[in-house]
């Protein structure tokens, strides 16, 4: 068990709907990162979080946001979606955004458009 | 978009038998990690190295940086079957105040009993 959690576990839904995807971060850590898994895309980066502001971004869509709270945990929106949406997301945390620190990945929510 | 590349992408072998796993890149990074992970769950972190030409041990697997950080290899000696995974290096980015990691293709490796 990381000590980071996510929710839901699994989320089906139809093209042109929205969804959030929670995130809470191991005890004590500040930075939250969200990548995306397709089978054919492999291990994605989408963006940083890092208390509460955004720290870096990757190739997150312009259909995507996130955003991160007060109490750390963060929310990762998805609209207008798509059937290529359909992945896993996992969320993952870090103690601080230094480079080269250890992240520890949530379980993942495994997101199905249909 | 800072690319590290895996070899092989798939691995199939006996148990007993040593592999290598191989992740190359033509960037630098600040330091690199090995991570497994089983079907339907997270990464899990193996271990991170930092310098250049660093070696580490984790029992059965050993862990290579490169000289110029921009690659790595992953050795498993006389490998089980509760090896079996996909296996991810992840460089961590050299800019300043980012953490982001960039993934590789990934191995997926069976051990067959």
């Amino acid at each position: 068990d990381s000590g980071v959690t996510q929710t839901p576990k699994h989320l089906i839904t139809a093209t042109g709907q929205r969804v959030t995807l929670r995130c809470s971060p191991r005890s004590g850590d500040l930075s939250v990162y969200w990548y995306q898994q397709s089978l054919d895309q492999g291990l994605q980066f989408l963006i940083q979080y890092y208390n509460g502001e955004e720290r870096a971004k990757g190739n997150i869509l312009e259909r995507f946001s996130a955003q991160q709270f007060p109490d750390l945990h963060s929310e990762l929106n998805l609209s207008s979606l798509e059937l290529g949406d359909s992945a896993l997301y996992f969320c993952a945390s870090s103690a601080s955004g230094t480079p080269g620190l250890t992240q520890y990945f949530g379980p993942g929510t495994r997101l199905t458009v249909l | 978009t800072q690319l590290l590349e895996q070899s092989p992408q798939f691995l199939s072998i006996q148990e007993g038998e040593n592999l290598t796993v191989y992740c190359n890149s033509s960037s630098v990074f600040s330091s690199l990690q090995w991570y497994r992970q089983e079907p339907g769950e997270g990464p899990v972190l193996l271990v991170t190295v930092v310098t250049g030409g660093e070696v580490k041990k984790l029992k059965r697997l050993t862990f290579q940086f490169g000289d110029a950080r921009k690659d790595s290899s992953l050795h498993i000696t006389a490998a089980q079957p509760g090896d079996t995974g996909l296996y991810l290096c992840a460089g961590a980015s050299d800019q300043t105040g980012a953490n982001n990691l960039f993934f590789g293709t990934g191995t997926r490796l069976t051990v067959i009993p």
